[in-house]
């Protein structure tokens, strides 16, 4: 059965302290995995694609990278605006279909 | 501005009322999907449309029905036979559904029955 797994369910860091968090899946057929960041009664906000195994993308603070069988969303040095929902999701081979993990709440302290 | 509108961004029914909720895109996306979201829960595929006068069920389509006219909207109906319609709706868009496509999603509306 196809399945996304995050891991932590919640992390708190102090301010500056970097940390990753983790997406582990199992899906026939990958044609891509996703992040998001969600902030309370919000919509997800699109972060990264990832298509192959090896590939790696950034933005501001935060890294993507991706293996076979799981992605790690790297967070360096994090500020408190970094605090979030962050959701990761896999595509399904021909359906275009996400499947969604359940989330990492990231607390940033100050 | 390109993007994903929802309303409203409350809506509150009282049991046994059908109730639609709006979702537009102008972004000239094929797809739109409908999710549902509970706390602790992941996001649930409701519906998906890959094109006009197309759609499919998703993961958990019984009590709600979606209509797609025109490209740009996909609104959906939850209706009475839903046994637990109180949650936060999330429409969403993407370029094509085949594929690998990032979806793009609307703010939401929170949907609370009683």
């Amino acid at each position: 059965e196809d399945q996304v797994t995050q891991s932590p369910e919640a992390l708190r860091l102090q301010e500056g302290e970097s940390s990753s968090l983790n997406c582990s899946y199992t899906v026939s057929g990958l044609r891509g995995l996703f992040w998001y960041r969600q902030d309370p009664g919000k919509g997800p906000e699109f972060l990264f694609t990832l298509y192959s195994a090896g590939e790696e993308k950034e933005k501001e603070r935060l890294k993507a990278t991706l293996t076979k069988k799981e992605s790690f969303l790297h967070i360096t040095a994090p500020k408190p605006e970094d605090s979030a929902t962050y959701l990761c999701a896999v595509s399904r081979s021909n359906t275009g279909k996400l499947i969604f993990g359940q989330g990492t709440t990231l607390q940033v302290k100050p | 501005d390109g993007g994903i509108t929802q309303s409203p961004k409350y809506l509150f029914r009282k049991e046994g009322q059908n109730v639609t909720l709006s979702c537009e895109q102008n972004l000239n996306h094929d797809a739109m999907y409908w999710y549902r979201q509970d706390p602790g829960q992941g996001l649930r595929l409701i519906y998906y449309s890959q094109i006009v006068n197309d759609f499919q069920k998703g993961d958990i389509a019984e009590g709600y029905s979606v209509s797609r006219e025109k490209k740009e909207s996909f609104p959906l109906t939850v209706t009475s036979a839903q046994k637990n319609p109180t949650a936060f709706y999330l429409c969403a868009s993407s370029l094509r559904s085949q594929g690998a496509y990032e979806q793009y999603f609307g703010p939401g509306t929170r949907l609370t029955v009683t």
